[in-house]
């Protein structure tokens, strides 16, 4: 069965500053792959996703992830982050007949 | 359009009662899912129906029952409530039909049960 990995489970970064948050996963065959962003009390909202193709996918908000098949990794990237910005992100990997998400990487941001 | 709507938002039970969550979507989508989300583990799929008169077994079915009642509505019902079901409970939503693997699902903005 497919798995994934978030290896920061909370991040603090300042205003303005860029951010990684890094996700691995399991998985035997091409994966489906997704970032999702929960704020506090809400539902999960995707930012974006990877099916095939550019490696390097575009999100809403400004965000991006690249995809790096070697490394079996699917990182979020931010080149500034916004106090609006802090929630809890969670990636995904979907199957056949299953959704896998991390245990989620929560972001704390600096004034 | 008010999405994927749950309820309770709320709801506290004793060790043994039984109570239904009811979730709902507006969108016409295919499939629907129940997921738990508990500290430190993410989100794990107890239950999916990818088309209107099918369910699934997820990751953690044990201790649950759904009802695909129509194309717009998913419950889940617990029988006998155990405090290791206290949790925040999500419904999503996905446009295609046949499983989970590929559409943006969209979700509600969950249930908070207590189970004492």
């Amino acid at each position: 069965a497919q798995s994934v990995t978030q290896p920061d489970i909370h991040i603090t970064v300042s205003e303005g500053a860029s951010l990684e948050l890094r996700c691995n996963y399991s998985y035997g065959a091409t994966p489906y792959l997704f970032w999702y962003v929960q704020s506090p009390g809400q539902g999960l909202q995707l930012l974006l996703k990877y099916f095939s193709g550019d490696t390097l996918v575009q999100g809403i908000k400004g965000f991006e992830a690249e995809f790096k098949r070697s490394q079996s990794s699917f990182n979020l990237r931010k080149p500034s982050v916004h106090w609006s910005d802090a929630a809890e992100y969670f990636c995904a990997v979907g199957g056949r007949n299953d959704m896998r998400f991390g245990a989620g990487t929560r972001l704390t941001v600096k004034p | 359009n008010a999405g994927v709507t749950q309820t309770p938002k709320f709801q506290v039970l004793k060790t043994g009662q039984s109570m239904t969550l009811q979730c709902a979507q507006d969108m016409n989508h295919n499939s629907m899912y129940w997921y738990r989300q508990d500290p430190g583990m993410g989100l794990r799929l107890i239950y999916y129906s990818a088309s209107e008169g099918t369910t699934d077994k997820g990751e953690v079915p044990n201790g649950y029952n759904v009802s695909r009642l129509n194309k717009r509505e998913f419950s889940l019902r617990l029988e006998s409530a155990a405090p290791s079901q206290t949790s925040v409970y999500f419904c999503a939503s996905s446009e295609s039909v046949g499983g989970v693997s590929t559409d943006t699902q969209y979700f509600g903005p969950g249930t908070r049960l207590t189970v004492l």
